[in-house]
């Protein structure tokens, strides 16, 4: 088992670009969430996917878009890119109503110029 | 000018000897708490969890204890190896049967030969 992968593992983009973030889950796993992990801090949940629709989100704009595919696998896109949103973009997987248990991908670094 | 975000917490230590990371939490309804442990470019792997009705649990190596009077956390890891070397989240899930953690800022442990 591969555990949750996600691609790439680096990007780099100019500010107005558009990003896609790719994330597949552990196996056997049917919901993914992403998270933005600023450099010193911890995760904030961006969004939630289940049964290819958005289930829960967190605080972030519009720019913040996402699916998830009838495989599970999901993807993350950010439009009108700024240079805030550089970040490490983590996917993380669990069964639906799993409290707590996510497993998560080892990221993706966005870098923003 | 720098940024004090990118300046974590940092616990230093020599190998063998016994680590407490402290976490204060924000939300004093919060019923469920999990310790993630976080190594250079990989995503927070999950350490030890504790639901609120309880003040301790132990794992191996680990020990969570849990104070609701002062909204304090914190995580002992005995006999610390270089391998523990790693950053720290705390995370809390509020009740409602809410399966999104809100992680804290983080602690870097420093675990010396």
């Amino acid at each position: 088992d591969a555990g949750v992968t996600q691609s790439p593992t680096h990007l780099i983009k100019t500010r107005g670009q558009q990003v896609t973030l790719r994330c597949s889950p552990k196996s056997g796993h049917d919901t993914v969430s992403w998270y933005q992990q600023a450099l010193g801090q911890g995760p904030q949940f961006i969004f939630q996917y289940y049964e290819e629709e958005e289930r829960q989100r967190g605080n972030f704009p519009d720019r913040f878009s996402g699916h998830q595919f009838p495989n599970y696998s999901s993807e993350l896109n950010v439009n009108a890119l700024w240079l805030g949103d550089s970040a490490l973009y983590l996917c993380a997987s669990s069964l639906v109503d799993s409290r707590g248990e996510q497993f998560f991908g080892p990221g993706t670094r966005l870098t923003v110029l | 000018g720098e940024s004090v975000g990118l300046h974590l917490p940092t616990l230093s230590v020599q190998e063998g000897d016994n680590s407490i990371i402290n976490c204060a939490y924000s939300n004093s309804a919060s019923d469920y708490f999990i310790w993630y442990k976080q190594e250079s470019g990989k995503g927070p792997q999950f350490i030890i969890d504790i639901r609120s009705n309880m003040d301790k649990r132990q794992g191996q190596r680990v020990t969570v204890l849990l104070n609701k009077t002062v909204k304090h956390l914190s995580l002992q890891i005995a006999a610390t190896q270089p391998g523990d070397s790693a950053v720290y989240f705390c995370a809390e899930l509020p009740p409602g049967g809410s399966y999104i953690p809100t992680f804290g800022r983080g602690t870097s442990l420093i675990v010396h030969p």
